[in-house]
C-alpha cells in the first residue's frame, strides 16, 4: 500500500512564524501535491511539482513555497505565517502523469494564532 | 470561478436506500473525473473514476454517471450502509498533458441507521 505521511497532524503557530510542513511518500511516485481545504471551498491546489527540483503553481501559491531536494520527500513552507493561513493542509503523490489516482497523507491541521 | 461544484453541501439518506451525490463542471477541456471519500481527521481516499470515453463505470456498490452534453456527473450508492458517511469530492482533470486536478467543495453524505 502507498504510505503518505506528513510530519504533524496538528500545529499552532504564531503570526510571522515560518512553518515547515513536511510530507514523505514511500512508493516512488514522480508526482507530489500540497492543497488546503477549507469549509465550503473544498481542496484547492498550492503547488505541485513533478520531478525532483521541479514545481509548479497551483491555483493559490501566494504566501507558500516549496522544496523537494529528494523524489520521496515535498516541503511546503510558510514564509511568514497569517491568520487566513489557518486551515487543513493535505499531502498527496501520484506515480506518473498516466497515473491519475492521487494517494493522500492524513493531513496537517494548522492555526496560526 | 469554480469550475466543479457541488451544489449540495450535505445529504441524509437512511441505510438500505440509494445515495446520489451530484456534481458539475463547466470546462469542456475535462475528460477524467474520479470520486474521493474523506472521513474527519484522515486524508481523502480514492473511490471510483471516469474517463470521457465512457458514460457509467461501476465498482460494487458504487456507479459513477457521466453525461457529457450536460457537463454533469453523478456517484450512486446503492445500497447505502452508515460507514458511507463521510464527505464526498468530485474531481476533474484534463488527461493530456496535465497532473492537476480541480476539485469540487464537497458533499456530506449522512446514512442514517
Amino acid at each position: 500500500d502507498v504510505k503518505v505521511t506528513q510530519s504533524s497532524r496538528y500545529l499552532v503557530k504564531r503570526t510571522g512564524e515560518k512553518v515547515f510542513l513536511e510530507c514523505v511518500q514511500d512508493m516512488d511516485h514522480e508526482n507530489m501535491f500540497w492543497y488546503r481545504q477549507d469549509p465550503g471551498l473544498g481542496l484547492r491546489l498550492i503547488y505541485f511539482s513533478y520531478d525532483v527540483k521541479m514545481k509548479e503553481k497551483g491555483d493559490i501559491p501566494e504566501g507558500y513555497s516549496v522544496s523537494r531536494e529528494k523524489k520521496e520527500r515535498f516541503s511546503l513552507i510558510l514564509e511568514s505565517a497569517s491568520t487566513n493561513q489557518t486551515s487543513m493542509y493535505l499531502c498527496a503523490s501520484s506515480l506518473s502523469a498516466k497515473t491519475f489516482e492521487q494517494f493522500f497523507g492524513p493531513g496537517t491541521r494548522l492555526t496560526v494564532l | 470561478d469554480q469550475q466543479v461544484k457541488q451544489n449540495s453541501p450535505s445529504l441524509s439518506v437512511q441505510e438500505g436506500r440509494i445515495s446520489i451525490l451530484n456534481c458539475d463542471y463547466t470546462n469542456s477541456m475535462f475528460d477524467y473525473f474520479l470520486w474521493y471519500k474523506k472521513y474527519p481527521a484522515e486524508g481523502p481516499t480514492f473511490l471510483i473514476s471516469i474517463s470521457s470515453i465512457k458514460d457509467k463505470n461501476e465498482d460494487g456498490r458504487f456507479t459513477v454517471f457521466l453525461n457529457k452534453s450536460a457537463k454533469h456527473l453523478s456517484l450512486h450508492i446503492v445500497p447505502s450502509q452508515p460507514g458511507d458517511s463521510a464527505v464526498y469530492f468530485c474531481a476533474a482533470s484534463e488527461a493530456s498533458g496535465t497532473y492537476k486536478y480541480i476539485f469540487g467543495t464537497g458533499t456530506r453524505l449522512k446514512v442514517l441507521a
